[in-house]
């Protein structure tokens, strides 16, 4: 099956401008995740949703940033009033829920690499 | 201080070379440590995980995990140029869904 899928590829926009960056998960994936990749540096944790619901969003780095993932599966990250800063690859991630203390692979998508110029 | 260092690179080694690639960690919920490669323009791929301390061994691969010195490794084997990508370290606390928490990721190059 179709692994993560993550629309667009590139993105390019401007200071101030609002973007969206949207992923599809694995079928029948409850959890979805999102990370923030700079250059040179590991994924940092974003926003994790369990179904439509935000589980844990103490990684967005201020309120310009949101997620929503209205029906369950596909999640889309909006970007306010985009800075320089916020240039990286965003990089979102699936799993399965299963019983607690077990162990549920998060599979990557690709990435969006967005550039604020 | 991050909660996860891993050692710096990047790393160049001729083919048939055992690597070492290694991190600590400062957070003793950790519960789950895994290693990801991640090649150019690409998604982390998942490696090998371990639960808990001891070792994992899967081919060429095996990981190490000792918690009591906050630090594990994984070690690669008759290296080949195909090994050549950025490895991440990775790390959560117990519970079925949580983040993870990356190192800085290494590069390595295995020359043929």
């Amino acid at each position: 099956g179709a692994g993560v899928s993550q629309t667009p590829s590139n993105k390019v926009t401007e200071k101030g401008k609002y973007v969206e960056l949207r992923c599809d998960p694995i079928s029948g994936h409850t959890a979805l995740y999102w990370y923030r990749q700079s250059l040179g540096q590991g994924p940092e944790f974003l926003i994790y949703f369990q179904g439509t619901g935000a589980a844990d969003d103490s990684g967005l780095p201020n309120d310009r940033f949101f997620a929503v993932r209205p029906e369950g599966s596909v999640s889309t990250l909006k970007i306010q009033r985009t800075e320089r800063g916020d240039s990286a690859v965003y990089l979102c991630a699936s799993s399965l829920i299963t019983a607690a203390f077990s162990y549920n692979e998060q599979f990557f998508g690709p990435g969006t690499r967005l550039t604020v110029l | 201080q991050k909660e996860v260092e891993q050692d710096p690179g990047p790393l160049s080694v001729p083919e048939g070379a055992i690597v070492s690639l290694n991190c600590t960690y400062s957070n003793s919920a950790f519960q789950y440590f895994m290693w990801y490669r991640q090649y150019s323009r690409k998604g982390p791929e998942l490696l090998m995980y371990t639960y808990s301390s001891g070792n994992k061994e899967d081919g060429r691969f095996t990981a190490q995990v000792d918690k009591s010195s906050k630090y594990i490794s994984l070690f690669i084997r008759d290296s080949q140029p195909s090994d050549s990508a950025t490895y991440l370290c990775a790390m959560r606390v117990s519970g079925a869904n949580s983040k993870l928490t990356f190192g800085k990721g290494i590069t390595l190059s295995v020359r043929p």
